[in-house]
């Protein structure tokens, strides 16, 4: 069974500040995705960045990179120049590549993410 | 397009009603899931649909059954629930083909929120 930790509940920043959320989690499988979400107060799960286990290249995508380390199980999220559309919550996710296609997402406990204007 | 539908947006029904939740994607998706989510909780797994046979039920009570009519459609039929089943319903579709090299990222409908009284 895989499991995932975010050790963060809530964090605030100000407006334009860049912020890092954690994430570690834990597996015995060698193949699978890792994955940020977000969800804001209407509910809608976005995604936001994802990476799979096999590429050394850290994932990023415009104000948004992740630190992948596979050895230490970590992979956190940087929102860089953060804006109050970014408030939500975030959660990380974690999928095993079963290699017949589906298979369903582990995800963590969530981190509220709070922009200050 | 990335988009995925869900109907009703929100539901009010009694212990003794049976009504159902319907979810659609027009991506070509093969595979396609439900998951529940509590207040302030992530999302869990209850079912997978993998090229419209159902692969995975995740111990769920019989009170929910999950049918795939066609590869583009999701529906979860509900009946006799208890108010503890209140919570917000997630459908999401991904590619589900397995084929290598592709990420198999779920993306997620915008929920249906459901009331048990």
């Amino acid at each position: 069974a895989q499991t995932v930790t975010q050790s963060q509940p809530e964090m605030s920043v100000q407006e334009a500040e860049t912020v890092t959320l954690s994430c570690t989690y834990d597996t015995s499988e060698n193949n699978y995705y890792l994955f940020w979400y977000k969800q804001p107060p209407s509910r809608q799960m976005i995604l936001v960045i994802r990476q799979e286990a096999y590429k050394q290249q850290n994932a990023t995508e415009n104000r948004f990179s992740v630190n992948f380390q596979k050895a230490a199980k970590s992979f956190s999220l940087k929102i860089s120049d953060s804006q109050l559309g970014d408030t939500a919550m975030y959660f990380c996710a974690f999928m095993v590549y079963s290699g017949g296609g589906a298979d369903g997402l582990t995800f963590g406990k969530g981190t509220h993410l709070i922009i200050q204007p | 397009d990335t988009e995925v539908t869900q109907t009703p947006k929100h539901l009010v029904m009694g212990m003794t009603n049976k009504k159902s939740l319907k979810c659609e994607q027009h991506m070509g998706h093969r595979a396609m899931y439900w998951y529940k989510q509590k207040a302030k909780k992530p999302p869990e797994l209850m079912f997978v649909y993998s090229y419209e046979k159902l692969s995975i039920n995740e111990s769920v009570p019989s009170r929910f059954s999950p049918e795939c009519p066609n590869s583009s459609l999701l529906n979860l039929h509900l009946h006799a629930l208890q108010p503890e089943d209140s919570a917000l319903y997630l459908c999401a579709s991904s590619h589900g083909t397995g084929l290598s090299g592709r990420t198999d990222t779920q993306y997620f409908g915008p929920g249906t929120r459901l009331t048990v009284l």
